[in-house]
């Protein structure tokens, strides 16, 4: 099984600023990687897959990039609707489908 | 529009059964795959098991395999998901989620349906 670690755990952010959050796999999944983000009592949404593609109407701020181990997921001027819980998810090896455990995006 | 509602959720005891439901609606059921996703209450994202667009194939996460089986009804644009031998670590939100592109990618999800397994 790949094991998905992300990093921080929670990352405090004033609003306008950058914000990069990391994703790391246990072994290389190349370019297999998506990106979520999970509203309080809201289901997730679809961000990025294939490590860098945005989601269809996801904006121009986020962007992702990596590939193997390492991924990043950067939001470029953090917005007010942006302060959620942000998920990767490999899917180069499966099953079982893996996720990080999250990072926090919290308002600073 | 795309539209997946969940149904079937509730408290059930440990060692019972529940079977969950995923309507879906708004695009063409059977072109695409479809999975379930779970989520204990305060923690992060679980796939629990996914279903190709005939049903054909089926996969599964270690720790429900043998006791959830998912299974999937084209002609009722239907999705379910049969819970037997229930435990207390099952208890979680889970979601219905479609795969549009790639078939472990999930483009679209539910709103959720809460399980909740205790005595």
């Amino acid at each position: 099984e790949i094991v998905m670690t992300q990093s921080p755990a929670t990352l405090s952010v004033s609003p306008g600023e950058r914000a990069t959050l990391s994703c790391r796999a246990s072994q290389s999944v190349s370019s297999n990687l998506a990106w979520y983000q999970q509203k309080p009592g809201q289901a997730p949404r679809l961000l990025i897959s294939g490590a860098s593609t945005r989601a269809t109407g996801i904006p121009a701020r986020f962007s992702g990039s990596g590939s193997g181990t390492e991924f990043t997921l950067t939001i470029s001027s953090l917005q007010s609707e942006d302060f959620a819980v942000y998920y990767c998810q490999q899917y180069n090896n499966w099953p079982p489908l893996t996720f990080g455990g999250g990072t926090k995006v919290e308002i600073k | 529009e795309v539209q997946l509602v969940e149904s079937g959720g509730g408290l059930v005891q440990p060692g019972g059964s529940l079977r969950l439901a995923c309507a879906a609606s708004g695009f063409t059921f059977s072109s695409y795959w479809m999975s379930w996703v779970r989520q204990a209450p305060g923690k992060g994202l679980e796939w629990v098991a996914n279903i190709k667009q005939d049903g054909s194939e089926k996969s599964y996460v270690g720790s429900v395999e043998g006791r959830f089986t998912i299974s999937r009804d084209n002609a009722k644009n239907s999705l379910y998901l049969q819970m037997n031998s229930l435990r207390a670590e099952d208890t979680a939100v889970y979601y219905c989620a479609l795969s549009i592109g790639a078939p472990e990618v999930f483009d679209i999800w539910g709103q959720g349906t809460m399980v909740t397994v205790s005595s």
